[in-house]
């Protein structure tokens, strides 16, 4: 089994809809999550970091749901400029392993 | 944030011949530095984990006598593709964590196109 899981998508919304998207780990005793950007052709960028209670920034807003392992991603008002791809990113409890999931593909359609 | 730069961009070159790869930390410490390959419309490949002053660990199916890596300070890593051939061509990104658990803070990446 996959540490991290993800719909690899592709997602395609009209501008000003809201998409979310999950991602799955296997790992229960895993310790931060993460969720990047990457633009194509370009490398990934952090866009947020999970944390237990839910956050938000602006549009996006972010949960972990640690009973169930996943954590999600929603992103409000979408604009041209949110297309991209999404990476979950899950780390375990010791250690610098990263856990990359295959990331979600998301274009914003005018 | 953190800055992590990558050189060179962009490179291409014959079969046989070797290319090193430089990710350094601009602003930071990085103990671990990370190193992925990307075929187009993959995701990313974590190839191997690099430690200041330690050999690196390379993950299963990852040659570590073809894909040579240096991590000689806190600030720089190279990675050398040696003798590279043609199915070598990718986009080799690297990247840094200021600590355990942090975020990774990624290069810009190389693109590598072997002839």
């Amino acid at each position: 089994r996959k540490e991290v899981e993800q719909d690899p998508g592709p997602f395609n919304v009209p501008e000003g809809a809201t998409v979310a998207f999950n991602c799955t780990y296997s790992n229960s005793a895993s310790q931060s999550f993460f969720w990047y950007r990457q633009d194509c052709r370009k490398e990934p960028k952090l866009l947020m970091s999970v944390y237990s209670s839910g956050n938000e920034d602006g549009r996006f807003t972010a949960q972990l749901n640690r009973a169930s392992q996943y954590i999600s991603l929603l992103i409000r008002d979408s604009k041209l400029s949110d297309s991209a791809t999404y990476l979950c990113v899950v780390t375990p409890n010791t250690g610098n392993q990263f856990y990359f999931g295959t990331g979600t593909s998301l274009t914003v359609i005018p | 944030g953190a800055v992590v730069s990558q050189h060179p961009s962009w490179v291409i070159c014959k079969s046989g011949t070797s290319v090193k790869i430089e990710c350094r930390s601009l602003d930071f410490q990085a103990t671990t530095m990370f190193w992925y390959r990307q075929f187009p419309k993959q995701s990313l490949m974590l190839m191997a984990t690099s430690n200041e002053g330690s050999k690196a660990t390379y993950e299963q199916g990852v040659e570590k006598d073809k894909f040579l890596i240096n991590h000689a300070s806190l600030t720089l890593s190279t990675l050398t593709v040696t003798s590279a051939h043609p199915e070598d061509s990718s986009f080799y990104i690297c990247s840094a964590s200021p600590g355990a658990g942090d975020e990774q803070f990624f290069g810009p990446g190389t693109r590598l196109t072997v002839l």
